[in-house]
């Protein structure tokens, strides 16, 4: 049974702080990996890997894929407030179209 | 551009109803899909249509139906509707191949 499964669930760490949200995947036939993040509405784009090893970088955001662990990681540095969200990870896989998520972290950033 | 739109945003209905869910994007994309989202249980994929004309079935397809009106709009039908169906409803678009889906703002639907 395909599946993602991200740790911990949920998350409660001071503005400043630095946090790594796992995500690890058994996809069929996988294409790529994507992250998310859901504040009230519409989960917004972050990254889609690829390619293990290679790191995505965004501002204070990054993440790295490893293929042969079957894992990802994000990480966010120097967190603060608006970075409180609930944060997707997906897998794509078989023919394409089918995407998996694992139910979420959830971030909450304290002042 | 308004992006991926769908109506309504909110909707009650009594157990045994019937609806359709509407889904407009104006990106030219050529792949639609329909998620539900329950507490705990993450995204799932209820169908998708690759192309105009396509429909496939998701991970949680049973007591939904879809028509793929154009390649702009992909509406989600619930002939009967059931509790177990509450849920948050998004439509989501991409134009194909290796990139991310572009979601709508969502439609929360109550059974009562």
């Amino acid at each position: 049974e395909d599946k993602v499964v991200q740790s911990p669930l949920s998350l409660v760490v001071h503005e400043g702080d630095t946090v790594t949200l796992n995500c690890s995947y058994e996809v069929t036939n996988f294409r790529s990996l994507l992250w998310y993040k859901q504040e009230k509405k519409a989960p917004t784009f972050l990254f889609m890997l690829t390619s293990s090893g290679i790191e995505k970088k965004s501002g204070r955001l990054s993440s790295i894929l490893d293929k042969k662990e079957l894992f990802s990681i994000l990480n966010i540095t120097a967190t603060q407030t608006g970075d409180s969200a609930i944060y997707l990870c997906a897998v794509e896989g078989h023919t394409g179209n089918q995407f998996y998520f694992g139910t979420g972290t959830s971030l909450t950033v304290i002042p | 551009n308004a992006g991926v739109t769908q109506t309504p945003k909110f909707q009650v209905l009594k157990t045994g109803q019937s609806m359709t869910l509407q889904c407009a994007q104006d990106m030219n994309h050529n792949s639609m899909y329909w998620y539900r989202q329950d507490p705990g249980m993450g995204l799932r994929l209820i169908y998708y249509s690759a192309s105009e004309g396509t429909t496939d079935k998701g991970e949680v397809p049973n007591g939904y139906n879809v028509s793929r009106l154009n390649k702009r709009e992909f509406s989600l039908r619930l002939e009967s509707a059931a509790p177990s169906q509450t849920s948050v409803y998004f439509c989501a678009s991409r134009t194909g191949g290796l990139e991310t889906q572009y979601f709508g703002p969502g439609t929360r639907l109550l059974v009562l």
